[in-house]
This record gives structure tokens, C-alpha cells and sequence, in this order.
């Protein structure tokens, strides 16, 4: 199975600040990789596929990059709104993965 | 409105079975593939398999293969997923969502989850 790891496990930072999300495939991907933000208590909820797309409805904050087997997800400026847990999932094989989660938090 | 609606909690004892389902409504259910995904406590997210509505082909993940297995109501829209000789590692809400195979967006709509909890 592929494996997916995501860095760092836990962000801290302050509303306005650019925060940056890292996943790497332990093989490659192409661009077959979604994150999906996670509030407390909640469903996951998908935000981008096919590494770069914004979801529908998603603020354009958010962004994702990447192909191969290093993706980032980056949200430009943090708002309080933004506290969850973000999970990268690789879909390329017909096995899924997902990464262990990063977990972002307001200082 | 579309939506995945699941099932309520269950408690169940070590060896038993649960039965998990998803109700699907606001969109054409044959039209697509399902996925289950569970998270234990405090963990992160763990891709069970998917099943296709439309022709019940399934993928299962490999760690649970003998033991899991997904269904699909065509006539009331559900999907099922059973999972059999429970173990206390098997506690954990179960998410159903809507894609799977070769989905281009993965999976785009998530159940509210299930909490199923093994004690005996």
C-alpha cells in the first residue's frame, strides 16, 4: 500500500498567518491526492481533489500544489474558522490511503 | 437536498457482527461508487474499501478482507457495511461517503458517522 505522511502532526499560529501543510507518498501519486478538513466532533469534509482543485463552496484560501509525492496544502490567512484536524488521502491505486492527520491550532 | 444519512451507535460485544447503513438521497445513487472509512479515538482516518452502486464490484482494504463486506440497496438507496468477530480495536466512528474506484475527485460527501464501540 502506499503510505501517506503528513507534517507537521500539530501547527500553531496566529489568525492572518500563512500556515503550510506538508503530505509525501512513499511512492508516486500523479496528482491523485485530496485533502479533507476535519472540525472537532465532525465529519471530514472535502476541500481539494486531483491535488489542486478547490472544492465547491471551499474560500479561496485555501490551496493545494504538488504531483508525484509531495503535495502541500496551504491556507493563506489562518481565520479562527480554520481550527481542524487536515487529512491528505491518496486515491491513485485501488487501495486508498490517508495521511495520520495534522492537527491546526490558533496561538 | 443531498445527503448521506447513517445509522445510530452501536454497542456490541467482542466476536460479534455490526451492521452499519447509509441512506443516500439527492442525486442518482447508481451513478455512484461508496466508501467506508473509520476513525478509532484519537486516531486518524482508516480507508476500509468502497463498493460500486452500479454494479456492486467492491475493493476491499486488505487487513480487514474476510471480515468486512458492503452491499447496496438499489431500491431504497442504502448501503450497508458488515463487519463480523469484533475486537476491541474495531471501536471507532464509521463514515460513509460518496465516491470511490476511479472517482476524479475521491470521495466529495461524508456521512455524520456512526460510533460503534466493542465492550464486553
Amino acid at each position: 500500500d502506499v503510505q501517506m505522511t503528513q507534517s507537521p502532526s500539530t501547527l500553531s499560529a496566529s489568525v492572518g498567518d500563512r500556515v503550510t501543510i506538508t503530505c509525501r507518498a512513499s511512492q508516486t501519486i500523479g496528482s491523485w491526492l485530496a485533502w479533507h478538513q476535519q472540525k472537532p466532533g465532525k465529519a471530514p469534509k472535502l476541500l481539494i481533489y486531483k491535488a489542486s482543485t478547490l472544492e465547491s463552496g471551499v474560500p479561496s484560501r485555501f490551496s493545494g500544489s504538488g504531483s508525484g509525492t509531495d503535495f502541500t496544502l496551504t491556507i493563506s490567512s489562518l481565520q479562527p474558522d480554520d481550527v481542524a484536524t487536515y487529512h491528505c488521502q491518496q486515491y491513485n491505486t485501488e487501495s486508498w490511503t490517508f495521511g495520520q492527520g495534522t492537527k491546526v491550532e490558533i496561538k | 437536498q443531498v445527503l448521506l444519512l447513517q445509522s445510530g451507535a452501536e454497542v456490541k460485544k467482542p466476536g460479534a457482527s455490526v451492521n452499519v447503513s447509509c441512506q443516500a438521497s439527492g442525486f442518482t445513487f447508481t451513478e455512484y461508487h461508496f466508501t467506508w472509512v473509520r476513525q478509532a479515538p484519537g486516531e486518524g482516518l482508516e480507508w476500509m474499501g468502497w463498493i460500486s452502486a452500479y454494479n456492486g464490484n467492491t475493493k476491499y482494504a486488505q487487513k480487514l478482507q474476510g471480515r468486512v463486506t458492503m452491499t447496496t440497496d438499489t431500491s431504497t438507496n442504502i448501503v450497508y457495511m458488515e463487519l463480523t468477530s469484533l475486537t476491541f480495536d474495531d471501536t471507532a466512528v464509521y463514515y460513509c461517503a460518496r465516491g470511490g474506484g476511479s472517482s476524479p475527485k475521491g470521495v466529495d460527501l461524508w456521512g455524520q458517522g456512526t460510533l460503534v464501540t466493542v465492550s464486553s
